[in-house]
């Protein structure tokens, strides 16, 4: 599985727009892309899940270049409630492999 | 179907007891999935399912660990003669099959003492 490199904390304001980057060097051709997050006292939820370009949903855009080497988690205009760890897992659909993830703490 | 349970939300036991948690995943998912989690520390995968079949158990932590899933419906994670470093939270997960995407939806956890 490839390994995945994210940093540790990240703080924020609310209403700005918060990058998350992930490196994951060693990923695979079938090796997808999927972000999770994660309140205290509550297991993981799924954000946005990608194999190449860029994807959008509801929540965030999920940008990934041409080599596939890192991606970026976007989240547009945080609010206090985007609080939380967010993870970056690299691998086959069934493959769930989290690492320690990024707190991400915002700041009114 | 309201997600994936999981039972007990908490449990407390004494060392050297055994304790059995379990899980029901959401109905129509094939694949189960379960994680210890630790305070700090990202969800660490034990073992997972699809249906009743074991497909990956190399990660459970100890030979005091071991999971079922007898129907390919609900399982149980059972860890025998507690020690004090099992204490954690322990979290369920289940996903489809079929399709290039696939969101794992998790239970609430049960959190583990052990005193």
């Amino acid at each position: 599985l490839a390994k995945t490199t994210q940093p540790i904390s990240m703080d924020s304001y609310e209403g700005q727009e918060v990058n998350i980057t992930c490196s994951h060097n060693n990923i695979a051709t079938n090796d997808y892309i999927t972000w999770y997050q994660q309140f205290p006292s509550q297991g993981p939820r799924f954000i946005i899940q990608g194999y190449k370009t860029k994807v959008t949903n509801e929540v965030a855009s999920l940008f990934i270049p041409a080599d596939r080497k890192s991606s970026t988690l976007s989240l547009p205009r945080v609010s206090l409630s985007d609080t939380a760890v967010y993870y970056c897992l690299v691998g086959p659909t069934d493959k769930l492999i989290f690492g320690t993830g990024t707190r991400l703490q915002v700041f009114p | 179907d309201t997600g994936v349970s999981q039972d007990p939300r908490h449990k407390i036991t004494k060392r050297g007891q055994n304790v059995t948690f379990r899980c029901d995943p959401i109905s129509e998912h094939n694949r189960l999935y379960w994680y210890r989690q630790t305070l700090g520390q990202g969800p660490e995968f034990l073992t997972y399912f699809q249906n009743e079949a074991q497909l990956e158990k190399s990660r459970l932590l100890s030979d005091r660990f071991s999971a079922e899933r007898p129907k390919g419906s609900f399982s149980t994670l059972e860890i025998q003669r507690t020690e004090q470093g099992d204490s954690a939270m322990y979290l369920c997960a289940s996903t489809g099959t079929g399709g290039k995407f696939t969101e794992a939806f998790f239970g609430q956890g049960t959190r583990l003492t052990v005193v």
